[in-house]
């Protein structure tokens, strides 16, 4: 079992273009979140999904942010416009179903904007 | 709005000493708290914590849930460079959203 796989482990970004980050969950797990780390700060909650159904997106910015988890294929964070204040480590994390233990985190991608 | 404190956010000892972490919450509808260590990667999941005074333990880690007092304790003995890392502690709350509230973390370091 792979675990919880994330790509690009790294991705640098201009000012104003788009970032994709994908998240393939555990084999076996249907449910995926997306946290955000800024610096010196802890992990917070972005969009919780399931298969092409997105439960909870409170903690997603109002504009430029969306997800998705498509029946086929990884779940995708996309970025648009990126500004610098984007610059983070975005984390992905699944579990197999609601209520289970502790998620299985990836490694995170850690986005840049120059 | 939920919250996680944890403290202290940086503790520096020497290897063989023993320490404890701090995790106060107000988390609404709480069910439960958790524990990440965090390396240069992926936070790793240490505990998970529902029932108030149970002790949970894995090695020479430990953790037990106040909810009375509303706040968590993870104590690692006899600690070892490997144990250097940053400790999360996250409440969870009930309900269909299933999002952990994260504190800011507590950065262990652990000298020879």
């Amino acid at each position: 079992n792979a675990g919880v796989m994330q790509n690009p482990r790294h991705l640098v970004r201009r000012r104003g273009q788009e970032a994709r980050l994908r998240c393939s969950p555990m084999k076996g797990h249907s449910h995926v979140y997306w946290y955000r780390q800024l610096p010196e700060e802890g992990l917070k909650f972005m969009v919780y999904l399931q298969k092409e159904n997105i439960i909870d997106e409170s903690g997603m910015p109002k504009e430029r942010f969306s997800a998705e988890f498509p029946k086929e294929g990884p779940s995708i964070l996309r970025i648009q416009q990126v500004v610098r204040g984007d610059s983070a480590a975005y984390f992905c994390a699944s579990s197999p179903r609601t209520g289970s233990y502790g998620y299985t985190f990836g490694s995170g991608t850690r986005l840049t904007v120059v | 709005e939920d919250k996680v404190v944890q403290s202290p956010l940086s503790l520096v000892v020497h290897e063989g000493d023993t320490v404890t972490l701090n995790c106060s919450y107000e988390v609404t509808n709480f069910r439960s708290l958790l524990w990440y260590k965090q390396e240069k990667k992926a936070p790793t999941f240490l505990f998970m914590l529902t029932s108030s005074g149970i002790e949970k333990k894995s090695g020479r880690l430990s953790s037990i849930l106040d909810k009375k007092e509303l706040f968590s304790i993870l104590n690692i003995t006899a600690t070892q460079t490997g144990d250097s890392a940053i400790y999360l502690c996250a409440g969870l709350a009930q309900g269909g959203s299933e999002k952990l509230v994260f504190g800011k973390g507590t950065k262990l370091t652990v000298n020879p």
